[in-house]
């Protein structure tokens, strides 16, 4: 069965500290991995996708196919990346559905 | 382009009653989902259509129905609604194709069922 898992509810931080947001997932064949956010009181959006290899907002997620991990990392958090982010890895084929996580709640403490 | 646009934004039923939630999409896309986002729970996908006439159930469909008689709109119906249902409901869309691309989500429905 496809399965990811976010193991933190919650990850709180101080401002300038890094960051690194746990998602392992469990997939057959090759997935492309994705990670959204979702600010308060505004609707979930596209952070970044793992095929992309770029950098948005200072977060980067390097695909560890090995350990099956897709971990978030930011190495100076700012109070702005307060947020909920979802892990989502998707299948070609199918519907092409994604699957999220539970989401972890970054909070970034002055 | 609107984007995504959902209503109503908040709905309290009472069990038992039916409603529908709207959604539609101005991007020509032919991929529309619905999810239901519940704390701990992260989103789970209850209906999705990969094109006008063509609907597939998700994680969690029962209790809902859903039709996409046009590639714009997608709504989701509540027959019959139970305090389970309680939740926030995200309506999403994206681009056709083999591969996952990027969706584009709603703003969200707040229903309670009491």
């Amino acid at each position: 069965a496809q399965r990811v898992t976010q193991p933190e509810k919650l990850l709180s931080v101080f401002k300038g500290a890094p960051v690194e947001l746990k998602c392992n997932y469990s997939y057959s064949g090759s997935p492309e991995l994705f990670w959204y956010v979702q600010y308060s009181r505004q609707r979930l959006q596209l952070l970044l996708r793992h095929i992309s290899r770029e950098s948005i907002k200072g977060f980067t997620a390097d695909l560890n196919k090995g350990e099956t991990s897709f971990h978030l990392k930011k190495p100076f958090a700012q109070e702005e990346d307060s947020a909920m982010y979802y892990c989502a890895p998707g299948t070609a084929g199918g519907g092409n559905k994604l699957t999220f996580g539970t989401g972890t709640q970054l909070k970034v403490e002055l | 382009n609107a984007g995504v646009t959902q209503t109503p934004k908040f709905q309290v039923l009472k069990t038992g009653q039916s409603m529908t939630l709207q959604c539609a999409q101005d991007m020509n896309h032919e991929y529309m989902s619905w999810y239901r986002q519940d704390p701990g729970m992260g989103l789970r996908l209850i209906h999705y259509s990969v094109g006008a006439g063509i609907t597939d159930q998700g994680e969690v469909p029962n209790g809902y129905n859903v039709s996409r008689s046009t590639t714009e709109d997608f709504p989701l119906r509540l027959l019959s609604a139970a305090p389970s249902q309680t939740s926030v409901y995200f309506c999403a869309s994206k681009i056709g194709g083999a591969n996952p691309n990027e969706q584009f989500f709603g703003p969200g429905t707040r229903l309670t069922v009491l």
